[in-house]
């Protein structure tokens, strides 16, 4: 069974904090990975792509781990607007589906 | 900027009855796809349509569900004889080729009675 696991949270952070969340894949074979950010009742909305080497996107740093099928995301200084649940999704290859984990909810707060 | 749309964005039928959710995607993408979302539980894949077909289906998609492109520009996600844990979010969403990423709608919130 194609899973994609993540502590449920909540992260609940000040504002200007630093806050991580991890994912774990469970098919190797894995291609493409992805951070999606939902907030409540709307639809899932790409925030960043990632990529083998790491990447980063202004406060978002997003990291791969193939040998242990693990996926990060860092958000720095924290803001009010990034309290969402955020998606950890794996695309096993190209055309095919997306998998989505059941999210991790951060709340920022002043 | 060009998006997915869909409606009706809240659907409310009687269990047994048959409904069928709207989605334009952009207009220049190839692959569609309905995904859903019961209340409180992870996004779900259901089918991915491309080049008129069915390409993939998960194993909730059964016979119960059907999809369409009739007219070039719509594509429907059809639910005969609906259940009560049919209620949940269905997203549609698009993609202009297999290595972009997918666009989301803001979905229809389906609620069997």
């Amino acid at each position: 069974r194609k899973e994609v696991e993540q502590d449920p949270g909540p992260f609940n952070v000040p504002e200007g904090a630093t806050v991580a969340f991890n994912c774990t894949y469970s098919n190797s074979a894995s291609q493409s990975f992805f951070w999606y950010r939902q907030d409540c009742r709307k639809e899932p909305k790409l925030l960043m792509s990632v990529y083998s080497s790491g990447n980063e996107d202004g406060r978002f740093t997003a990291q791969l781990n193939r040998a242990s099928q693990y996926i990060s995301l860092l958000i720095r200084d924290s803001k009010l607007s990034d309290s969402a649940t955020y998606l950890c999704v794996v695309k096993e290859g190209a055309g095919t589906a997306l998998i989505f984990g059941k999210g991790t909810t951060l709340s920022v707060s002043s | 900027e060009p998006e997915v749309t869909q409606t009706p964005s809240h659907q409310v039928t009687q269990m047994g009855q048959e409904v069928i959710l709207r989605c334009v995607p952009i207009s220049n993408h190839l692959y569609f796809y309905w995904y859903r979302q019961i209340l409180g539980q992870k996004v779900e894949f259901l089918v991915s349509f491309y080049n008129n077909e069915i390409s993939e289906k998960s194993e909730i998609f059964d016979d119960q569900f059907s999809v369409e492109r009739p007219d070039g520009s719509n594509f429907t996600l059809k639910i005969r004889s609906t259940k009560l844990e049919d209620s949940a979010m269905y997203f549609c969403a698009s993609r202009p080729s297999a290595n972009q990423p997918q666009h989301f709608g803001d979905g229809t919130r389906l609620s069997i009675l």
